[in-house]
């Protein structure tokens, strides 16, 4: 079936360090791919819509400019979180659509990265 | 407003039961698709099942079955002979049309826990 893999799992990291997630798509082409933040025992929160070739299109209260988005191929996506801070500590996830796929299909998600600002 | 809501924070079910998760959505896109995914506690997001707007069915996968009441515009995921793998937290989401990009809109989830 289709695999996106996210990466890194787990990042802990100092106060002001940036932080990048990569997410891949293994076996099929997404010229889209989304972003999610997630809190504990809170529902998935859509941040952004990365696009191949393009500028990624934000949700609203999402700040551009904290967390950069490159869609640079068919099959990669990454997002930047710069200068995080304790509270950009979250779950974040990804998942990518399979260009091929019609209205019914799913997006596939990543196994998310958990990332801790000390 | 909320587009989709599930009004079920927790639920528990014994072994071998089925249970029913509720899921209400708003929209009046004509066109939309309704999804259930299953998160267990290690994060990951496993797709379930799939109900399309204009489908005449209701969707069943395995022993999962969606209970679609388009009036009410409610989508209910049903677990037959639940099992205790089966404990983790249940989010509905909603697509809607295609020109939103095929961005998805999550419910609050509800967390099943399974009884042996």
């Amino acid at each position: 079936g289709a695999v996106v893999s996210q990466h890194p799992s787990r990042v802990i990291c100092k106060s002001g360090t940036s932080v990048k997630i990569e997410c891949r798509s293994l076996d099929f082409q997404a010229t889209t791919m989304f972003w999610y933040r997630q809190f504990p025992k809170q529902s998935l929160m859509l941040m952004a819509t990365s696009n191949e070739g393009s500028k990624a299109t934000y949700e609203q209260g999402v700040e551009k400019d904290k967390f950069l988005i490159n869609h640079a191929s068919l099959t990669l996506s990454t997002l930047t979180v710069t200068s995080a801070h304790p509270e950009d500590s979250s779950f974040y996830i990804c998942s990518a659509r399979d260009d091929r796929g019609g209205g019914n299909q799913p997006q596939h998600f990543g196994d998310g990265t958990r990332l801790s600002i000390l | 407003a909320q587009k989709i809501t599930q009004t079920q924070p927790g639920m528990f079910v014994q072994e071998k039961e089925a249970v029913t998760l509720d899921c209400t959505y708003d929209t009046s896109d004509p066109s939309y698709g309704l999804f259930w995914y299953k998160q267990p506690s290690s994060g990951e997001m496993i797709f379930l099942i799939y109900q399309g707007s204009y489908d005449q069915q209701n969707a069943t996968e395995g022993r999962y079955s969606l209970n679609f009441q388009k009036a009410r515009k409610s989508a209910n995921l049903v677990i037959s002979a639940s099992q205790l793998g089966d404990s983790a937290m249940y989010f509905c989401a909603m697509r809607e049309g295609i020109g939103q990009g095929g961005k998805l809109i999550f419910g609050q989830g509800t967390e099943l826990s399974v009884k042996p």
